[in-house]
């Protein structure tokens, strides 16, 4: 069965610092794109980063120079290591399995994990 | 404010056709990228409901299907559930942004 399980979300003050874990289950995480999706409380989605099979990254300008997406691939898990964080970061932080075939897709999601920056 | 612009909300009978447009622009869907479409229950995750266009995954009923012409797309719902209340949103990708993008989000009541 295909899952992924964040982890790792919480209140952290502004300035601060956090690292999100992804576990996934059922795929090879290092043969696949995958994504962070990120949604601020009754917000819209925003697409935050993705790490292509090859090992590329790319990030969206809100989160660009902040956020650092990596995969460990013994581990079978994709992270988001956060930094300089804003109030305008707060969000439930979602990981997915990026599907390509001509554009993107994101197919499945995990449940998510809260992210709250405030003092 | 969204790359993709969708309506807040649509709403319609149960059993009646509802539409949800999608307008984007010449560097994401006018640039001949796919439209993608989620939905979001209340309290849940997103689900993949449309991808390509108008392609279902597995264990999406019939009565969800998605157009594209030109910068816009759309999903129509035909024969409106109250099990279909939830928000829904259109996806693409931006050549300008080099990333994906959302639409807003779109509220479907069941009246």
């Amino acid at each position: 069965e295909v899952q992924l399980v964040e982890s790792g979300g919480g209140l952290i003050q502004p300035g601060g610092s956090l690292r999100l874990s992804c576990a996934v289950s059922g795929f090879i995480v290092s043969s696949n794109y995958m994504s962070w999706v990120r949604q601020a409380p009754g917000k819209g989605l925003e697409w935050v980063s993705v790490i292509f099979s090859g090992g590329s990254t790319y990030y969206a300008d809100s989160v660009k120079g902040r956020f650092t997406i990596s995969r460990d691939n013994s581990k079978s898990t994709l992270s988001l290591q956060m930094y300089s964080l804003r109030a305008e970061d707060t969000a439930v932080y979602y990981c997915a399995r990026v599907r390509v075939g001509g554009t993107w897709w994101f197919d499945p999601w995990g449940q998510g994990t809260l992210v709250t920056v405030s003092s | 404010q969204s790359v993709l612009t969708q309506p807040p909300s649509v709403s319609g009978a149960p059993g009646q056709r509802v539409t949800i447009s999608c307008t984007g622009s010449s560097s994401n869907i006018g640039a001949g990228h796919d439209v993608h479409w989620y939905q979001q229950l209340p309290g849940t995750a997103p689900k993949l409901l449309i991808y390509g266009i108008n392609n279902r995954p597995s264990g999406v009923p019939d009565r969800f299907s998605g157009s594209k012409s030109g910068t816009s797309a759309s999903l129509a719902i035909t024969g409106l559930q109250a099990e279909d209340e939830a928000d829904y949103y259109c996806q693409s990708y931006d050549n300008s942004l080099s990333g994906a993008v959302f639409g807003g989000g779109t509220k479907v009541t069941a009246l």
